[in-house]
């Protein structure tokens, strides 16, 4: 049992270029989402999926896209990455909106 | 505008004694609240959750207070040790819909001095 996976852990990238964030889990949960954490801000909820085919808005998604085909994969596509995406990135899933989420370890991203 | 406010950025507690961290929230019809922890390069762990119809919640040394009126919770530790050093979230939500989301406050790093 892995719990949350993120792949890669660590990722530098020019400006324009685009990339995606991969996370799995495999604890069948339903929810999943997608975090930033930047100093002084905590953690910014970026994108979230209450189950397969089925993805909304968090609070700053813009320059951010994702998708959710299967239960167990929730990819996060920057599709023209910009500085101000530099950030760590975690991925999360629960069982529901209000139970606990397990996070995974992190994916840091330079973007210079 | 940030719904959830962790006011304090960080903390130093001598070991055996109480550390007690504080957040505030703006959003009214939140409902269900949370506290994780972080320590540094691993993702936050869930370490106790508080429901709006209790003013109180428990477990082991940790002890969440929710204060509905003055939008108020506060997490307690007691006695800190060591291993309690790390960076601690608060997090709010409003109810079990598809359309409810998890907010998270700015964190406080708690360090433990011996």
């Amino acid at each position: 049992n892995a719990g949350v996976t993120q792949t890669p852990k660590f990722q530098v990238l020019k400006t324009g270029q685009s990339m995606t964030l991969q996370c799995a889990q495999d604890m069948n949960h339903e929810y999943m989402s997608w975090y930033r954490q930047d100093p002084g801000m905590g953690l910014r909820l970026i994108h979230y999926s209450v189950g397969a085919g089925i993805t909304d808005q968090g609070e700053v998604p813009n320059g951010y896209n994702v998708s959710r085909s299967t239960t167990e994969d929730f990819p996060l596509r920057l599709l023209s990455a910009a500085p101000s995406q530099t950030s760590v990135y975690f991925c999360a899933s629960s069982t529901g909106v209000q139970e606990t989420q397990y996070f995974g370890p992190g994916t840091r991203l330079l973007v210079l | 505008d940030q719904q959830v406010k962790q006011n304090s950025p960080s903390l130093s507690v001598q070991e055996g004694r109480i550390s007690i961290l504080n957040c505030d929230y703006t959003n009214s019809m939140f409902d269900y609240f949370l506290w994780y922890k972080k320590y540094p390069a691993e993702g936050p762990t869930f370490l106790i959750s508080i429901s709006s119809i209790k003013d109180k919640n428990e477990d082991g040394r940790f002890t969440v207070f929710l204060n509905k009126s003055a939008k108020h919770l506060s997490l307690h530790i007691v006695p800190s040790q060591p291993g309690d050093s790390a960076v601690y979230f608060c997090a709010a939500s409003e109810g079990y819909s598809s359309a409810s989301k998890i907010i998270f406050g700015s964190g406080t790093r708690l360090s433990i001095r011996p």
